[in-house]
Order: C-alpha cells, then sequence, then structure tokens
C-alpha cells in the first residue's frame, strides 16, 4: 500500500512564504512521479495549480511554485494571501495508479 | 470552455450499483485521459480510476478492483464509471477529471454525490 504524506496543517502570516511538501513511502520523489498540485476550499471542487513538478496551469498565481525538495516535492507560496487558506492536496503517478496525499490544510492568520 | 458535468448519483443500499456518468465538452474529448476521483464526507481526495484516450487501458485504485469499472463513449463525449457491489465506505463525492494527455490533471467537475446506506 504505497502512503503519500503531506503535512497536515501549516500557519503562515499574510504576505509571508511557506512550503508544502509530498513525499512517498516507496522512496524519494522524482519528475518521474510528476507531481501534480490541487488547491480546494470548502464547498468547493479541487482546482489544478501545478502539474509535472514545476508547471503552473495558465489559471495559478504568480506567487505559486512547484520544486523538488530533497527526496520531496514541494509547493511553495510565496507572498501569502488571505484567500490562499484553503486545503492543498499532492498528487504521485506511479505508472498506471495515482495517489494522492492526506492534505495539508493552510491557515493564514 | 471546458465543462465536466456528472450525473447518476444517489442514494443506494449496500450491495446495490450505481452507474455515473460525465458528460464533457470544449475539448476534444478523444484525446485525453480521463479520471475519476472521490471524496468522503470530511475527508481527502482518493483517485479512484483512469482511462486512456482510446478506452483500451484502464486502471483502479485497489479497494474498487474487481466492483468499479471505468468506461466511455468517444462518440458521445461521455465518461463512465459502473460502480457494483457497493459499500458504505464508496460514499463520497464524485469528481469527473480531464488530465493533460496521460497523466497531470487538469479540469475539474463539480461531482455527484453518491450515498451508500440502508
Amino acid at each position: 500500500q504505497t502512503v503519500v504524506t503531506q503535512e497536515p496543517s501549516l500557519t503562515v502570516s499574510p504576505g509571508g512564504t511557506v512550503t508544502l511538501t509530498c513525499a512517498s513511502s516507496t522512496g524519494a520523489v522524482t519528475s518521474g512521479y510528476y507531481p501534480n498540485w490541487f488547491q480546494q476550499k470548502p464547498g468547493q471542487a479541487p482546482r489544478s495549480l501545478i502539474y509535472s513538478t514545476s508547471n503552473k496551469q495558465s489559471w495559478t498565481p504568480a506567487r505559486f511554485s512547484g520544486s523538488l525538495l530533497g527526496d520531496k516535492a514541494a509547493l511553495t507560496l510565496s507572498g501569502v494571501q488571505p484567500e490562499d487558506e484553503a486545503e492543498y492536496y499532492c498528487l504521485l503517478y506511479y505508472g498506471g495508479a495515482r495517489v494522492f496525499g492526506g492534505g495539508t490544510k493552510l491557515t493564514v492568520l | 470552455e471546458v465543462q465536466l458535468l456528472e450525473s447518476g448519483g444517489g442514494l443506494v443500499q449496500p450491495g446495490g450499483s450505481l452507474r455515473l456518468s460525465c458528460a464533457a465538452s470544449g475539448f476534444t474529448f478523444n484525446g485525453f485521459a480521463m479520471s475519476w476521483v472521490r471524496q468522503a464526507p470530511g475527508k481527502g481526495l482518493e483517485w479512484v480510476s483512469v482511462i486512456y484516450s482510446g478506452g483500451s487501458s484502464t486502471y483502479y485504485t485497489d479497494s474498487v478492483k474487481g466492483r468499479f469499472t471505468i468506461s466511455r463513449d468517444n462518440s458521445k463525449n461521455t465518461l463512465y464509471l459502473q460502480m457494483n457491489s457497493l459499500r458504505v465506505e464508496d460514499t463520497a463525492v464524485y469528481y469527473c477529471v480531464k488530465t493533460m494527455g496521460v497523466i497531470d490533471f487538469d479540469y475539474w467537475g463539480q461531482g455527484t454525490l453518491v450515498t451508500v446506506s440502508s
């Protein structure tokens, strides 16, 4: 059973910078896992932010960026806005199957 | 404009069956893989299944293998999920998701709620 692990919760001040990470129980996350990142606000469908590690969707604000950090995938928010308060999920590709992380609840306070 | 409209959700008893549909528009449906993702009440996202553009390749999460079948009708621009032997733990909002080719996700539908309860 493959497990993808994210921080359960993080808190950041408005205007600050925060990094969310995504780890795989199978070992280091590489570009071959095609990390995707999604944002979900209460009562809404998820929205795609980042694909293939670091590529932004056309609607993704510039303050969001994706990368590999050590042996994990990472989502960094620079200059956090109040509207960035949401749940964030990563998704990894395992050669057919896909697995979501458990999500990170980001609080902007 | 890409649109994904799920339908077919509802209340079903344990052991019952349900077929979900996802009507797609605004893109060349037969050129992209499509996935189903679900979210149990108050829980996180769970990938369920994917079908590649031609329909010949499919993958499932372990918990639904042998019970769920994903399919597509490219002539109708519609994605399906046949769910049999439903369990209480299958209760969730089911989302239809478009990929950007085969792997990366981009557009999501608004979801349809499936409730499995006696």
